[in-house]
C-alpha cells in the first residue's frame, strides 16, 4: 500500500486565487511528521511546511497552510493568493516514528501551474 | 539558513565509467546524510542513509556495490556510481540532517546532480 498518496497529477489555478493540493497518508505509528516540499524546474527541494502528528493546530507558514485531518489521515496543502512563481512540483512527505527517525517517504507529486 | 551543496550539478559520462558526486553541508555539521534518486516525472526515492564514520544503510533493491557511499566527515558525503550504465541516468539529490537537530525541518536538501550516461 502507498504510504503517501497524492491523487492530483496536475492542478491549474489562476493568479491570486487559493488552491488546495491533496495528500493522504498511511501509517500505524502514533508519532510521525508530515512535510510539503516545492520543487521548481531547477530541481532543488524547497521545504514549505511541517505538521507533527501531535500538533493540535494546523501549521501555517505565510501563504502556506496545512489542513491536517488526523482521523482521515489527510494533510492537504493550501496555498493562498497564488503567484506565478508558485508554478512547480509539490511533494508531500512523511517521516514515521519520532524525531530521531529521519527517513522521508515521498508522494508522487502534484504539478501546479499558475496562470495570469 | 542551512545550506547543502552538491558537485557537480551536471555530469555526462560514457557507459562503464565511474562518477563521484559530492554532498557538502556548508554551514552546519551533519551526522546523517541521505541520498535520493529521482527519475523524470517521478518522485524521490531514498537510496541510502549515510552516517559519518560508519557504513551506509541501503534501501531494499539498491545495489551497495554499484552505489558506493562514503561519509568521511561531518560535512561531506560522496556517492560513487560505479560502472555507470544508461539506466543509471537520473537526478541524484542529497540531504543532510544537522547535528543535534530535532523536530520539524530535519533535512536540508542539496540542489541535485543530473547524471546522463551515454
Amino acid at each position: 500500500a502507498q504510504k503517501i498518496t497524492q491523487t492530483q497529477p496536475g492542478m491549474f489555478v489562476q493568479e491570486k486565487e487559493a488552491v488546495t493540493l491533496d495528500c493522504t497518508y498511511d501509517t500505524s505509528d502514533q508519532s510521525y511528521g508530515l512535510f510539503w516540499y516545492k520543487q521548481p524546474s531547477s530541481g532543488e527541494m524547497i521545504f514549505l511546511i511541517y505538521q507533527g502528528s501531535y500538533d493540535e493546530q494546523n501549521a501555517t507558514e505565510g501563504r502556506y497552510s496545512l489542513n491536517f485531518q488526523k482521523a482521515r489521515k489527510s494533510a492537504n496543502l493550501v496555498i493562498s493568493a497564488s503567484q506565478l512563481g508558485d508554478s512547480a512540483m509539490y511533494f508531500c512527505a512523511m517521516r514515521e516514528g519520532g524525531y530521531n527517525t529521519d527517513k522521508l517517504i515521498f508522494g508522487t507529486g502534484t504539478r501546479l501551474q499558475v496562470f495570469p | 539558513g542551512a545550506v547543502v551543496s552538491q558537485h557537480p550539478s551536471w555530469v555526462i559520462c560514457k557507459s562503464g565509467t565511474s562518477v563521484k558526486i559530492e554532498c557538502r553541508s556548508l554551514d552546519f555539521q551533519a551526522t546523517t546524510m541521505f541520498w535520493y534518486r529521482q527519475f523524470p516525472k517521478q518522485s524521490l526515492m531514498l537510496m541510502a542513509t549515510s552516517n559519518e564514520g560508519s557504513k551506509a544503510t541501503y534501501e531494499q533493491g539498491v545495489e551497495k556495490d554499484k552505489f558506493l557511499i562514503n561519509h568521511a566527515s561531518l560535512t561531506l558525503s560522496t556517492l560513487t556510481v560505479t560502472s555507470a550504465h544508461p539506466e543509471d541516468s537520473s537526478f541524484y539529490i542529497c540531504s543532510a540532517r544537522p547535528l543535534g537537530s530535532v523536530g520539524q525541518e530535519t533535512q536540508y536538501f542539496g540542489p541535485g546532480t543530473r547524471l546522463l550516461v551515454l
